[in-house]
């Protein structure tokens, strides 16, 4: 089955230090997304790509986050200092955009990286 | 600024009774709609979609309602199962892009 592999699964650190978390998105898929589940927020958007391209990362704190694509095979998220209250499961999603799809615009979800910043 | 809003933040049904979702959206170019599962320590998974040209989509005991006029749309699940116990996301997005937006989701409980 094809699947969206999210690195670590689990990352406990101490303020202050760098966190980076990994994810490879079903090869074929093209747009690439970042979301940050909290309890009052729900699923929040942090970036997303298409073909390696930042489209938007409005949702981002962009003076600690930061993220990538490498390659189209990788897409980073990091966070430098990092802070408690960044402490949340981050998700990588995958897709075709609509368009390329028509009627199947659903994104797959990698596991998550549990975070917990101390 | 919340454009889907999922306002019961938990439900709790009877096995084998009707279990309803709601979810409602403020952005009126938002014209594909999803929902999603998530169980415990895993990926939110897709469970049903529905395009705003229809009102309705049913995918066996799963069935998503869409009213338009009141940016309100609700799932069915009939007869609801213990395994149907999870976090329940409402997302949509509008045709200029695949950006879903969702909503911060219902925890539903089945009781046997």
């Amino acid at each position: 089955d094809a699947r969206v592999t999210q690195t670590p699964r689990h990352k406990v650190t101490e303020m202050g230090q760098e966190v980076t978390m990994r994810c490879q998105p079903i090869l074929g898929h093209n747009t690439v997304f970042w979301y940050r589940q909290t309890m009052m927020q729900g699923l929040e958007l942090l970036a997303y790509f298409r073909n390696r391209a930042p489209l938007d990362d409005s949702g981002m704190p962009k003076d600690r986050f930061s993220a990538e694509m490498p390659d189209a095979t990788l897409a980073t998220l990091k966070i430098q200092p990092s802070e408690p209250r960044d402490s949340a499961v981050y998700f990588c999603a995958s897709g075709l955009p609509r368009g390329q799809a028509p009627g199947k615009e659903k994104l797959f979800f990698g596991s998550g990286t549990q975070l917990s910043v101390l | 600024d919340q454009q889907v809003k999922q306002n019961s933040p938990s439900l709790s049904v009877q096995e084998g009774r009707i279990s309803i979702l709601n979810c409602d959206y403020t952005n009126s170019m938002f014209d594909y709609f999803l929902w999603y599962k998530k169980y415990p320590a895993e990926g939110p998974t897709f469970l049903i979609s529905i395009s705003s040209i229809k009102d309705k989509n049913e995918d066996g005991r799963f069935t998503v309602f869409l009213n338009k006029s009141a940016k309100h749309l609700s799932l069915h699940i009939v007869p609801s199962q213990p395994g149907d116990s999870a976090v329940y996301f409402c997302a949509a997005s509008t045709k200029y892009g695949n950006k879903l937006v969702f909503g911060a989701g219902t925890i539903l409980r089945v009781k046997s």
